[in-house]
């Protein structure tokens, strides 16, 4: 079985602190992605890393940071958390085969609160 | 940039009806299209995907079909059952090692019995 860890389901922070996020993965997946879900804008994506130390901006990069040091671990960073960051966060790791797409598998997610 | 529209955002069916879930995508390089259930409180699961080299694909009560003239691709369930109320997201991705999987805002559908 995959499995895609968070290090936390819910999380508290303060306007202004800076946040880590971390996901790992014990599959050996190259890709690994970060997005975030609120109601009515389904999954969007945050960053993308490909391999290692290799990352792409999504579609709402703004305020947030990644970190790809080793292949089971991607981390999210707030560099400085605001009210508009709370949110779903969801981590997930694939790995294609021979550039062929296949299955992405995601963590159990962190709710985030901003206060 | 690539995008994939979602509709509709809510649906409710009877119990025993079919159910049909639309999406179009952007990007004509995409050629993988996976479609993501997720329960309420847990995280999002593979159901059932489809690749461009098809047209459609079934897997007992789930189907999907693709349209790549029209980029569109849709998600057919019939004989719906309760355990079917989640929300749903159809993602489209390119045929790459290092693609993105972009994510559709999702329908959150709901069996009435």
């Amino acid at each position: 079985d995959v499995k895609v860890t968070q290090s936390s389901r819910y999380l508290v922070k303060r306007t202004g602190e800076k946040v880590f996020l971390e996901c790992v993965q014990d599959m050996d997946h190259e890709n690994m992605f970060w997005y975030r879900q609120d109601p009515g804008l389904g999954l969007r994506l945050i960053y993308f890393s490909y391999d290692v130390k290799m990352k792409e901006k999504g579609d709402i990069p703004e305020g947030y940071s990644v970190s790809r040091e080793k292949k089971e671990r991607f981390s999210l960073i707030l560099e400085s958390a605001s009210t508009n960051q709370t949110s779903m966060y969801l981590c997930a790791s694939r790995s294609p085969a021979q550039g062929v797409n296949t299955e992405a598998f995601f963590g159990q997610g962190t709710r985030l609160t901003v206060v | 940039g690539e995008n994939v529209e979602q509709h509709p955002s809510t649906l409710s069916v009877q119990e025993g009806d079919s159910a049909v879930i639309k999406c179009t995508y952007s990007d004509s390089a995409s050629n993988y299209f996976p479609w993501y259930k997720q329960e309420l409180g847990k995280r999002p699961q593979l159901i059932i995907d489809i690749r461009s080299n098809v047209g459609e694909k079934k897997d007992q009560r789930i189907a999907v079909t693709l349209n790549k003239t029209a980029k569109h691709f849709s998600l057919h369930i019939t004989e719906t059952q309760p355990e079917d109320s989640a929300v749903y997201f159809c993602a489209a991705s390119r045929g790459s090692s290092a693609s993105k999987i972009i994510f559709g805002s999702g329908t959150r559908l709901s069996i009435r019995p």
